[in-house]
Parts: C-alpha cells; structure tokens; sequence
C-alpha cells in the first residue's frame, strides 16, 4: 500500500496568516492527489483534486500544488472558517485509496 | 442535487454483522462512471478506504486487505442504494463510517452524514 505522511501534525495561525500543510507519499503517485477539509462532526469535503484543480465552489484562496511523491495545500489567507483539520488521500492507480494522518489547524 | 443518506445501527455486539445503507439522490447507484464506497474514521481521526462497487457493464468490487476476509458491498439497483456488511465484528471495528461518491476524477465527492458505530456487548 501507498503510505502517506503529513507535515506539520498541527499548527497554530492566526485569521489573514498565509498556511501551508505538505503531503508526502512513499513512492511516485504523479498528481492523483486530494485535500479535504474536516469540520467537528461533519464529513470531510474536498476542496483540491488531482493536485491542483480547485473543487467547485471552494474559496480561491486555497491552492494545491506538486507531483510525483510531494505536494503542497496553502491557504492564502486564513479566514475564520478554516480553523480544521486537513486530510491529503492518494487515488493513484488501484486501490487501496490511503489517506494522510491529518494536519489540524487551530488559533494561536 | 446529488445526496447521500445513510442508515443502519449504531452499537453492534462482537462477533455480529455491521450492516449500514446508503441510499442516493439525484445519481444512480448503476451509473457508468462513478464508483460507490465506504469509509470509515476511527476514533483517534485517521481515515480508512474499505472498499467500493461500480458498475462498467458488470458489477465490480475492489477492497481493502484489511477487511477483505469480513467485508461485502452491494449495490441494489432497485432501490437505488448500496451496502456495507462487515463480518465478526470486534471493538477495534468502532468508528464513523461514510459511504461516499468517486464521481470519475479520482476523488469522492460526496459523502453520506456518517454513522458512529460501536462495538460493544
């Protein structure tokens, strides 16, 4: 199975801080790579696919970026709603489909 | 407007069936380009992938080794829905369990509301 790791575990920002989360993959997965977001409670959402492309009606400022076994989501300037936890998954050829550990997000 | 509602028991017995359904709105469990799955979070947050049905001109099923030996997802074309059952359950089987659309690009889309099943006699 492809394992996934997640840097940092979690980490402290304040609201209209630029944030980034990375995503590592223990072999090469080109760009099958997705963000969710997850909210106490409620389900994950995805907000990134294939890397880069942004999920329809997900706020511009977040990005995703990468190939192969490193990527990236930043969150260009943090909004009151962001504050929670970030999960990367890997779709790439046959399953299983793995997910990051998480990367929580709180106030500083 | 594509939904996800899912149903089932929340405490199961060890050794016992975990059976959950997924009934969806606004797509169809037999359509040519999306796959069916079920997810589960454990308590301490991490995600697991367990499995899913699609249907390409037959039915098909992929998953996870952990659960092969235990698990089965079917789809029921008449009622527009697909199922989990987990076999001999024990408490390390507690978590919140998804079912969840891959709408053909590789990511799922859209999850059901969850449903927190425990373990326990």
């Amino acid at each position: 199975d492809i394992q996934m790791t997640q840097s940092p575990s979690s980490l402290s920002a304040s609201v209209g801080d630029r944030v980034t989360i990375t995503c590592r993959a223990s072999q090469s997965i080109s760009s099958y790579l997705n963000w969710y977001q997850q909210k106490p409670g409620k389900a994950p959402k995805v907000l990134i696919y294939v890397a880069s492309s942004l999920q329809s009606g997900v706020p511009s400022r977040f990005s995703g970026s990468g190939s192969g076994t490193d990527f990236t989501l930043t969150i260009s300037s943090l909004q009151p709603e962001d504050f929670a936890t970030y999960y990367c998954q890997q779709s790439y050829g046959t399953p299983p489909f793995t997910f990051g550990p998480g990367t929580t997000v709180d106030f500083k | 407007q594509i939904q996800l509602q899912q149903s089932g028991p929340g405490l199961v017995k060890p050794s016992q069936t975990l059976s959950l359904t997924c009934a969806i709105s606004g797509d169809s469990v037999s359509s040519n380009s999306v796959a069916w799955n079920w997810i589960r979070q454990s308590p301490s947050g991490g995600l697991e992938w367990l499995g899913r049905t699609y249907y390409r001109s037959k039915w098909y099923n992929d998953y996870a080794l952990s659960v092969k030996s235990r698990i089965s997802i079917n789809p029921d074309t008449s009622k527009n829905q697909f199922s989990l059952q987990l076999n001999s359950v024990t408490p390390e089987d507690t978590a919140v369990y998804y079912c969840t659309r891959d709408g053909g690009s590789f990511h799922f889309d859209y999850w059901g509301q969850g449903t927190l099943v425990t373990v326990s006699s």
